[in-house]
């Protein structure tokens, strides 16, 4: 069975501090997605990234990036100078998706709420 | 950029009522899906729909549960005989192929009393 895990549940950092969000996943299948998606406090699910098994190459976003290490099951996000605005939680997922006609059915991880403080 | 809808936003119901969600999937995307989330809770799966049929389901997907595409945009979620525990947030969720990012709608809030 797929899981997620965020073990951290609240970060709290200061304005243009970095933050970083570990995510750490366990599957039996060789391939998968990963996912992140943010959630501000207007509750919606923000897409932000998705990853596949075969492409470990990091990748940046403006202030975001993430680092997918196949190795120790790791996809850690890291939020570069945040902004109160990143105040949000944000949650890892995993995405087996071995069959076709399920589409991508995801499993969370339980979320890391972010506050940037001014 | 097209989005998921869903109505109501929030949806108060007395306990053994049936409610319906409301969902209007991406048009051109062709995967549909409920999750929920209980409140500081993960989010969790419901089930998937594809080809006006249901592709996958949770263990919470029991038979209170139901969905349907009733036409063209539409995609619904029928909660028969509605329990405490079913209060929780929804969200739909439609993706354009089988292994694109799902796009979620706000959610609906449902509160059951």
């Amino acid at each position: 069975a797929q899981k997620v895990t965020q073990a951290q549940t609240e970060i709290s950092v200061v304005e243009k501090e970095d933050v970083t969000l570990d995510c750490v996943y366990e599957t039996r299948d060789t391939t998968y997605y990963l996912f992140w998606y943010k959630q501000p406090p207007s509750g919606e699910l923000v897409f932000l990234i998705r990853r596949n098994s075969f492409d470990e190459q990091n990748e940046i976003s403006g202030r975001y990036s993430w680092n997918f290490q196949k190795s120790t099951s790791s996809f850690n996000f890291t939020i570069t100078a945040s902004q109160v605005v990143d105040s949000a939680v944000y949650f890892c997922a995993l995405s087996e998706a071995m069959i076709k006609a399920a589409g991508n059915k995801l499993t969370f991880g339980g979320g890391t709420r972010v506050l940037v403080k001014p | 950029e097209p989005e998921v809808t869903q109505t109501p936003s929030h949806q108060v119901t007395q306990m053994g009522q049936e409610v319906i969600l409301r969902c209007v999937p991406i048009s051109n995307h062709l995967y549909f899906y409920w999750y929920r989330q209980i409140l500081g809770q993960k989010v969790e799966f419901l089930v998937s729909f594809y080809n006006n049929e249901i592709s996958e389901k949770s263990e919470i997907f029991d038979d209170q549960f139901s969905v349907e595409r009733p036409d063209g945009s539409n995609f619904t979620l029928k909660i028969r005989s509605t329990k405490l525990e079913d209060s929780a947030m929804y969200f739909c969720a439609s993706s354009e192929v089988w292994n694109s990012p799902l796009h979620f709608g706000n959610g609906t809030r449902l509160t059951v009393t």
